[in-house]
């Protein structure tokens, strides 16, 4: 498809299991986001990737939270040992990372840690 | 450091009125970007408009305008004859043009509800 995809929409898991979050950005864009968004509650960033610079860390919540590209595309977020707190919808969004270009979002995966 | 606060938690109109939603960001940066996005129900963002700090010009489009005033650190956002479709929750957020990021600053949003 032409937007940002992410697998899988919905994720069910119990507490202290590890869960692994995909995001398939717009083809040709170098710059990655993730962001996280609680009920209700705005959207806070986690991790920030473009092209082959190290990735901006700054947003991620606990050690418990990493992120990887691979080859500059795909990203998955992966969360181990997840929490009640980690339920949220996490947001990708890929940009064509040239002075600040609009982000282009996808639909989010809503996680739900029971 | 950066912030963007929207004040606004919610806001109900009716129908045809004008709204203004508004946000005010804190940067130490003279180099800046604003943007607002928009979440409907279904929850997927959708960019509305970006600005420089250097273009402090007032947007309009179509129903939609824009007012950025650097003296009050302002980005507002005004909806002429507000639309039920209108309905979702607004977003504004910033981004610092030089530092090693292009990470976006969202506020915490505004839920607008436009009432029939």
């Amino acid at each position: 498809g032409a937007g940002v995809s992410q697998s899988p929409s919905n994720k069910v898991t119990e507490k202290g299991k590890d869960v692994e979050l995909r995001c398939d950005p717009i083809s040709g864009h170098t710059a990655l986001y993730w962001y996280r968004q609680s009920l209700g509650q705005g959207l806070e960033f986690l991790i920030y990737f473009q092209g082959n610079s190290a990735p901006d860390k700054s947003g991620l919540p606990s050690d418990r939270f990493s992120a990887e590209r691979t080859g500059g595309s795909v990203s998955t977020l992966t969360i181990q040992r997840t929490q009640q707190e980690d339920s949220a919808v996490y947001l990708c969004a890929s940009s064509q990372g040239q002075a600040n270009t609009e982000a282009f979002f996808g639909q989010g995966t809503r996680l739900t840690v029971v | 450091a950066q912030k963007v606060t929207q004040a606004q938690t919610e806001i109900s109109v009716v129908e045809k009125e004008d709204v203004t939603l508004d946000c005010v960001y804190e940067t130490r940066d003279t180099t800046y970007y604003l943007f607002w996005y928009k979440q409907p129900p279904s929850g997927e963002l959708v960019f509305l408009i970006r600005r420089n700090s250097f273009d402090e010009q007032n947007e309009i489009s179509g129903r939609y305008s824009w007012n950025f005033q650097k003296s009050t650190s302002s980005f507002n956002f005004t909806i002429t004859a507000s639309q039920v479709v209108d309905s979702a929750v607004y977003f504004c957020a910033l981004s610092e043009a030089l530092r090693n990021t292009d990470k976006l600053i969202f506020g915490t949003g505004t839920r607008l509800q436009v009432f029939p």
